[in-house]
């Protein structure tokens, strides 16, 4: 059965960072394209960022870029998204999936709550 | 970057209804389409994929149509547990793979 467990998450002051881990399981994580994708309180999905199997291409939504890092450790069979510079509007559930071909997402976490606030 | 809209953004349904939600995206997008299911405090299922492609598990009574710009999701009779949002999405070429803005679908 396929597992994606997300951790990290948790009360942030703006400008701080976060670093979220997402552990898979019950699949071979070095063959897939993964995801983060995200959801503020009371809204719809947002596409923040995925990864290619071995790391080579990465891709982000522009409200992201230069402030999240995607990243993987296959070896661990894990995915990781460090946030930097966040803000009020980073407030949102963040889901880790897997993305078979880096398009849609066949898999979801349970997600993990990240709070940016003062 | 693409644009994804949904119509209509909620809808009030009876069970044994046949609904039908429509996404359009802001450039031609192929079939790369995607339908998910979210229910409250859960995450996002995955319905369909390439805009017709039914993911295992997924009830017969859901289908969808498309391509180009212009989409459909059909759940031919409504049961109760259909009753959650739905959201499109495009993974046309390179990313940002945007989503819809969902649309709500509610008991009567």
């Amino acid at each position: 059965e396929v597992q994606l467990v997300e951790s990290g998450g948790g009360l942030v002051q703006p400008g701080g960072s976060l670093r979220l881990s997402c552990a898979a399981s019950g699949f071979t994580f070095s063959t897939f394209w993964m995801s983060w994708v995200r959801q503020a309180p009371g809204k719809g999905l947002e596409w923040v960022a995925n990864i290619k199997q071995d790391g080579s291409e990465k891709y982000y939504v522009d409200s992201v870029k230069g402030r999240f890092t995607i990243s993987r450790d296959n070896a661990k069979n894990s995915l990781f998204l460090q946030m930097n510079s966040l803000r009020a509007e980073d407030t949102a559930v963040y889901y880790c999936a897997r993305a078979p071909y880096g398009g849609y997402m066949s898999s979801w976490g349970q997600g993990t709550l990240v709070t940016v606030s003062s | 970057d693409i644009q994804m809209t949904q119509s209509p953004s909620s809808l009030s349904a009876s069970v044994g209804d046949r609904v039908t939600i429509t996404c359009r995206a802001s450039q031609s997008i192929s079939n790369y389409l995607n339908w998910y299911q979210q229910k409250p405090g859960r995450a996002p299922k995955l319905l369909m994929n390439r805009a017709s492609s039914l993911e295992s598990g997924v009830p017969s009574r859901f289908s969808g149509s498309g391509s180009g710009t212009d989409f459909t999701l059909t759940i031919s009779s409504l049961q109760p547990e259909d009753f959650a949002t739905y959201y499109c999405q495009q993974s046309y070429s390179n990313p940002p793979y945007s989503f819809g803005p969902g649309t709500k679908l509610e008991i009567k």
